[in-house]
């Protein structure tokens, strides 16, 4: 059975800061490793995902991830946090089979706070 | 376009009624998904549509739990009779196609069920 793990319920950065979230998935084959991203009052819009090809991924508002099989981690970064990126960040894989695609096994979640 | 729709945004029963949340996914979506997240705990997969079937239902609770998507396009999901377990966040998701590395998961904003 897969598992996705995500470290702090909780993280506040200030503006300006890193952003690092960091999220691990236990799992025999590296399964397809998404960031979603829940905006207060909002549904949740995919961030990025990694299905194959290059390991560092580049998604929208500024964020990339990168897979590392070795580590089986998916860690979340942005060079610079602005009051915008407050939210709450979800690590989410689903395995490798055409049936499986969209069954999401979620993280925790971490809410993210930004303080000017 | 319009998005993932759900209503009701926020329902509050008596424990042992009946609930029916509704899920309109975007136009053309044959996947249809919905998860649950009960609060404190990471959101989890309910069931899965393709068009008007089942795909795949491993993640329903127990036989309280009836969805329906009748004609392939809007869903529903009834709770009979609620439990105070069954509070929580239902998300419905859609996506387009059914072959992996395609169709984004498109996440409505969520209904809140409240059992009291």
């Amino acid at each position: 059975a897969q598992s996705v793990t995500q470290l702090g319920s909780h993280v506040s950065v200030s503006e300006g800061a890193l952003v690092l979230l960091r999220c691990n998935y236990s799992s025999s084959v590296p399964p397809y490793l998404f960031w979603y991203v829940q905006y207060p009052n909002q549904g949740l819009q995919l961030l990025l995902k990694y299905t194959t090809g290059a390991t560092l991924v580049k998604g929208i508002n500024g964020f990339e991830a990168e897979f590392k099989k070795s580590e089986t981690s998916f860690h979340l970064t942005k060079p610079s946090a602005h009051m915008s990126d407050a939210a709450e960040y979800f690590c989410a894989v689903s395995r490798r089979t055409t049936d499986s695609w969209g069954k999401f096994q979620f993280g925790a979640g971490t809410q993210v706070v930004v303080t000017p | 376009e319009a998005g993932v729709t759900q209503f009701p945004s926020h329902s509050v029963i008596e424990k042992g009624q009946t609930v029916t949340l509704r899920c309109d996914p975007i136009s053309g979506h044959d996947n249809l998904y919905w998860y649950r997240r009960v609060m404190g705990k990471e959101i989890k997969f309910l069931l899965h549509f393709v068009k008007e079937s089942k795909q795949d239902e491993s993640g329903m609770p127990n036989n309280r739990f009836l969805a329906e998507r009748t004609g392939g396009t809007y869903s529903t999901l009834k709770v009979q009779p609620a439990e105070l377990e069954d509070s929580g966040v239902y998300f419905c998701a859609s996506s387009q196609g059914t072959k992996p590395h395609t169709g984004e998961l498109f996440f409505g904003e969520g209904s809140r069920l409240t059992v009291l």
